[in-house]
């Protein structure tokens, strides 16, 4: 069965600095996604990015960047320049195919300092 | 935009209630998904459904049931409600090949 870890449960950054969150997984497929979703305290549940494993180039959106290690099955969350709005639950969480269930990790909480 | 619409936000129940918590989706999406949220395990499957009056166990189906007579709303029932079933439930909604979308989740306090 797939596994899913953010070892860092709970971690802070200055406003404006970089931070990385980690998540690595555990399965036998060869084809699969990843993604990272972010919960503010709204509770709603927003795509931040993802990545096909079949990509070799790490996925990008604005300031949120990944490093995708196939090999080593890790798929960290780079935030550059972080903002107080990235204040959040960061949930790293793996999808294989065929089927579209998703695995999440237990969770990341950031806290953005001014 | 997508929309998901979970039909309460915060609910309080007695043990041995009924309990349905409603999702309802917009969009005419096949796949849609019942989650639980707790502090420290994430977010657990509970059940899922890939078309009307279909339906697949997750990970943590005991205590629960689900029902979906129409294609836009997915109902998880709770039969029996017991204290270890107070949570968050998230709903989402999947259309094949595109990124899950969730509702704004229930907050479910069972005295």
């Amino acid at each position: 069965a797939q596994t899913v870890t953010q070892s860092q449960p709970e971690m802070s950054v200055q406003e404006a600095e970089t931070v990385t969150l980690s998540c690595t997984y555990d399965t036998s497929e060869n084809n699969y996604y990843l993604f990272w979703y972010k919960q503010p305290p709204s509770r709603q549940m927003i795509l931040v990015i993802r990545q096909e494993a079949y990509k070799q180039q790490n996925a990008t959106e604005n300031r949120f960047s990944v490093n995708f290690q196939k090999a080593a099955k890790s798929f960290s969350l780079k935030i550059s320049d972080s903002q107080l709005g990235d204040t959040a639950m960061y949930f790293c969480a793996f999808r294989g195919l065929p089927t579209d269930k998703l695995i999440f990790g237990t969770g990341t909480r950031l806290q953005v300092f001014p | 935009d997508v929309k998901v619409t979970q039909s309460s936000r915060y609910l309080v129940k007695r043990t041995g209630e009924k309990v349905f918590l409603e999702c309802v989706q917009d969009m005419d999406h096949e796949n849609m998904f019942w989650y639980r949220q707790d502090p420290g395990l994430g977010l657990r499957l509970i059940y899922f459904s890939y078309d009307v009056k279909m339906k697949e166990k997750g990970d943590i189906p005991e205590g629960y049931s689900v029902s979906r007579e129409k294609k836009e709303r997915f109902s998880l029932i709770l039969e029996s409600a017991s204290t270890n079933q107070t949570s968050m439930y998230l709903c989402a909604i999947l259309k094949r090949g595109q990124p899950q979308h969730f509702g704004d989740g229930t907050r479910l306090s069972i005295l």
